[in-house]
């Protein structure tokens, strides 16, 4: 089966430090989205992309985090410094129009 | 603003048993919903989805129930098994068009006893 590849499954690092999390979507897909997860906010959505181009990012905190889609096979997610609060596990998915959003084992982030 | 919530965080079921795990939501504009399961470390997997225009959809052990009037949504898992022990999430989507942006819920731990 086809599936969303994240890459790294953890990252630990300090806080200050940039973080790149990637995502290669489900061939085909054309709309790629990007969640973060913790306990006390659930699944929030962060941004998504169709056809390479930003839709909608105001989940996302705009002074730290950015999010591009460089070729239609790669989306990044970037945290520039990252923040102890921005720990948390982030899940990238990918779609067809208007079908069943798939998604990634997630990239487990913890900021010290 | 408008959410997604869940009726109950954690259900126990003895295995063989059928499961009910129930979500209401608020936004009477959704017009899609969409049941994922999670398991540990995993990301959410596609279980079953439902449009507004129909009251209940069937899968493989798997039945989603819609009640518009109510705005319930529910899945029933028929004999449940080990392999069914997850957190369960239900989420809507108030887009007609394309993009499907979901709102989730909180989730549903459910537990299968042996």
């Amino acid at each position: 089966d086809a599936r969303v590849t994240q890459t790294p499954r953890h990252k630990v690092t300090e806080m200050g430090q940039e973080v790149t999390m990637r995502c290669q979507p489900i061939l085909g897909h054309n709309t790629v989205f990007w969640y973060r997860q913790t306990m006390m906010q659930g699944l929030e959505l962060l941004a998504y992309f169709r056809n390479r181009a930003p839709l909608d990012d105001s989940g996302m905190p705009k002074d730290r985090f950015s999010a591009e889609m460089p070729d239609a096979t790669l989306a990044t997610l970037k945290i520039q410094p990252s923040e102890p609060r921005d720990s948390a596990v982030y899940f990238c998915a990918s779609a067809p129009v208007g079908e069943p959003q798939h998604f990634g084992d997630g990239t487990r982030l913890s900021i010290l | 603003g408008e959410s997604v919530g869940l009726h109950l965080p954690t259900l126990s079921v003895q295995e063989g048993d059928n499961s009910i795990i129930n979500c209401a939501y608020s936004n009477s504009a959704s017009d899609y919903f969409i049941w994922y399961k999670q398991e540990s470390g995993k990301g959410p997997q596609f279980i079953i989805d439902i449009r507004s225009n129909m009251d209940k959809r069937q899968g493989q052990r798997v039945t989603v129930l819609l009640n518009k009037t109510v705005k319930h949504l529910s899945l029933q898992i028929a004999a449940t098994q080990p392999g069914d022990s997850a957190v369960y999430f239900c989420a809507e989507s108030g887009s007609s068009g394309s993009a499907r942006q979901l709102t989730f819920g909180s989730g549903t731990q459910l537990t299968v006893l042996p």
